[in-house]
């Protein structure tokens, strides 16, 4: 079975810094998509952003950006310059070519002012 | 362009009794999956539809059931409630289907089942 793992319950960093947080996936698939997403409190989610796996370009948006290592399976989200608006849980979340869709358990990212 | 509408935002059921939640997709979107949001499961993954077609299904009981309608709205009932299906029930829709596209989500349906 597929699954993501998000290892990090809740991590904090100090406004203004960087901080990356850790996504690992097990799948058999050649074809499938990455995605982290943020839910801030009593806010909708939306996408932070996504990597295709036959990509070997690390995705990046803004201040976002991805580490994705293919053969061991992992694809961790640095945030850059934290501001006080990134507190949020954040849901790293693979698609597959059956449209499967597969969720980490989510990491709570706070801010220090 | 509206957003994924949810409704209702807020339900109080009580054990036994079915409920049936709407989402409204995004104009011009074929693609509606469904959440199960706990502070302890995390996102669990119901079910998805494509063209009125489930397309995917989690390991959810037979009590949860969806469906959608020819202008991509969709409903999911749940029937008998528990205690334990207290939740925030999320939607979400995608214009390709969601195989690389992205999902644009409503802000949740709460259910609190006494």
């Amino acid at each position: 079975a597929q699954t993501v793992t998000q290892s990090q319950p809740e991590m904090s960093v100090q406004e203004a810094e960087t901080v990356t947080l850790s996504c690992t996936y097990d799948t058999s698939e050649s074809d499938y998509y990455l995605f982290w997403y943020k839910q801030p409190p009593s806010r909708q989610m939306i996408l932070v952003i996504r990597q295709e796996a036959y990509k070997q370009q690390n995705a990046t948006e803004n201040r976002f950006s991805v580490n994705f290592q293919k053969a061991a399976k992992s694809f961790s989200l640095k945030i850059s310059d934290s501001q006080l608006g990134d507190a949020a849980m954040y849901f790293c979340e693979a698609k597959n070519s059956n449209y499967q869709l597969i969720w980490g358990a989510g990491t709570k990212l706070i801010i220090k002012p | 362009k509206a957003g994924v509408t949810q409704t209702p935002r807020y339900l109080i059921k009580t054990r036994g009794q079915q409920v049936t939640l709407s989402c409204s997709p995004i104009s011009g979107h074929r693609s509606v999956s469904w959440y199960q949001q706990t502070p302890g499961q995390g996102l669990q993954f119901l079910f998805e539809y494509f063209s009125e077609t489930q397309r995917n299904k989690g390991n959810f009981p037979g009590r949860f059931s969806g469906r959608q309608f020819s202008n991509s709205r969709s409903e999911m009932n749940v029937s008998t409630l528990e205690l334990g299906d207290s939740a925030l029930y999320l939607c979400a829709s995608s214009f390709t289907g969601p195989k690389g596209g992205e999902l644009f989500f409503g802000e949740g349906s709460r259910l609190t089942v006494l």
